[in-house]
């Protein structure tokens, strides 16, 4: 059974930075895409970033949030810096059904929430 | 940016009945479309990838169909647990978008 746990979320002031983990269990990490999906409170799910042999950014967060990837901890990272009230969400993780193509969105994390705000 | 409408916003439908819920891309996405359910307190769910395949474990009475720029997603037989939100999301190029959503409700 695929697995996938968040941490790292909290409370932060604007400008400020956070680190967000996921680490995947039940499948074999390195040959999938992986993502964060965000939601804002109220609000639909928007993606923000993947990284399978290339990393992409939503232009939202492009320039501050930073995707990465540690296959053999079999983690998925998220560094977000310069963060802003508008990034206040539940930020997901999640495993694409595929590698460099195909990248519906097969499991979920629970989610973990990052509150933005002074 | 490829923008994903879905209608209705809400949709209001006795269980046992048929759902019907549609999403238009801006331009065309082949059948790269995925449909997603989520539950209050739950992470998404993926229902539905490639247009018309359904995942892992997803009932027969979950479909998906369309190419190109119109979508749609029926759900026969409405159960109780079927009363969520649903989403589409293209994944034909980047950036990756979803729908807005339609809500689901008895």
């Amino acid at each position: 059974e695929v697995q996938l746990l968040e941490s790292g979320g909290g409370l932060v002031q604007p400008g400020g930075s956070l680190r967000l983990s996921c680490a995947g269990a039940g499948f074999t990490f390195s040959s999938f895409a992986m993502s964060w999906v965000r939601q804002g409170p109220g609000k639909g799910l928007e993606w923000v970033s993947t990284t399978s042999d290339t990393t992409y950014y939503a232009d939202s967060v492009k320039g501050r949030f930073t995707i990465s990837r540690d296959d053999s901890k079999s983690t998925l990272y998220l560094q977000m810096n310069s963060l802003r009230a508008g990034d206040t969400a539940a930020y997901y993780c999640a495993k694409s059904t595929g590698k460099n193509s195909g990248h519906a969105f097969d499991s979920w994390g629970q989610g973990t929430l990052v509150t933005v705000t002074s | 940016e490829i923008v994903m409408t879905q209608s209705p916003a809400t949709l209001s439908v006795y269980p046992g009945e048929t759902a019907t819920l549609s999403c238009r891309a801006s331009q065309s996405v082949s059948v790269y479309l995925a449909w997603y359910q989520e539950k209050p307190g739950q992470a998404p769910r993926l229902l539905i990838y490639g247009a018309s395949t359904r995942a892992t474990s997803i009932p027969a009475r979950f479909s998906g169909s369309g190419s190109g720029t119109e979508f749609t997603f029926t759900i026969t037989s409405l159960q109780s647990e079927d009363f969520a939100v649903y989403y589409c999301q293209q994944y034909h190029s980047w950036p990756l978008t979803f729908g807005g959503g339609t809500r689901l409700e008895i």
